[in-house]
């Protein structure tokens, strides 16, 4: 059964930090990963999606890894800034289903 | 990205009635949807996997006698979560896409039984 685990589980730092996301999960047999952005009480803004094939992918500040063989995404947010403050979260295509993490909940503060 | 709509965004209702949660891809089609709850403090999780035409696939532990999923078309399915109890309350949101692609979701329905 696939489990993906997300950490740190919270995350607190000043404006203009880099900042360094953890997923990992237990079964290497993944079609995608795709990293989401959730605002409290909101739904799901897709930021990055790696095939399996794939070893990164870059949009703006947002840099995501996949070490497939190992089980591990990374996110890297370049100089962090107040309205990246939200839930990120790590899912993975497994077979026909779509398995998310526990998230990380990031605020940057002034 | 595609553009999913799903309404309504937040639902009060009273413990014993039923609510419709409608989603709406706008921008494409597709033959497979599904539904997911999400907790408070907790990550999403998979209730149900639906394709146009068939009845939907539930998840271990999800009651589809309460979760009535009707996938009317290409662009459109609702959920329906009947006789709803306070430990219903969740945030329900929806997601289109085939199974292995890059998933849209819609914006969520937050529910709160009383």
């Amino acid at each position: 059964k696939q489990e993906v685990t997300q950490i740190p589980a919270a995350l607190s730092v000043p404006e203009g930090e880099n900042l360094v996301l953890n997923c990992s999960f237990t079964d290497s047999a993944i079609y995608n990963l795709q990293w989401f952005r959730q605002d409290p009480g909101k739904g799901l803004t897709s930021l990055l999606l790696i095939q399996s094939s794939q070893r990164e992918q870059t949009s703006g500040r947002l840099n995501a890894s996949l070490d497939k063989s190992s089980g591990r995404s990374t996110l890297y947010i370049a100089a962090s800034q107040p309205g990246d403050s939200a839930t990120y979260l790590c899912a993975v295509h497994n077979t026909d289903k779509l398995i998310f993490g526990t998230g990380t909940r990031l605020q940057v503060f002034p | 990205g595609a553009v999913v709509s799903q309404h309504p965004s937040w639902v009060i209702c009273k413990s014993g009635t039923s609510v419709k949660i409608e989603c709406r891809s706008l921008d494409f089609q597709a033959t497979t949807m599904f539904w997911y709850r999400q907790f408070p403090k907790q990550s999403l999780m998979l209730m149900a996997t639906s394709n146009e035409g068939s009845k939907a696939t539930y998840e271990q532990g999800v009651e589809k006698d309460k979760f009535l999923i009707n996938h009317a078309s290409l662009t459109l399915s609702t959920l329906t979560v009947t006789s709803a109890h306070p430990e219903d309350s969740s945030f329900y949101i929806c997601r289109w896409g085939h199974t292995n692609t890059e998933a849209f979701f819609g914006q969520g329905t937050r529910l709160t039984v009383v």
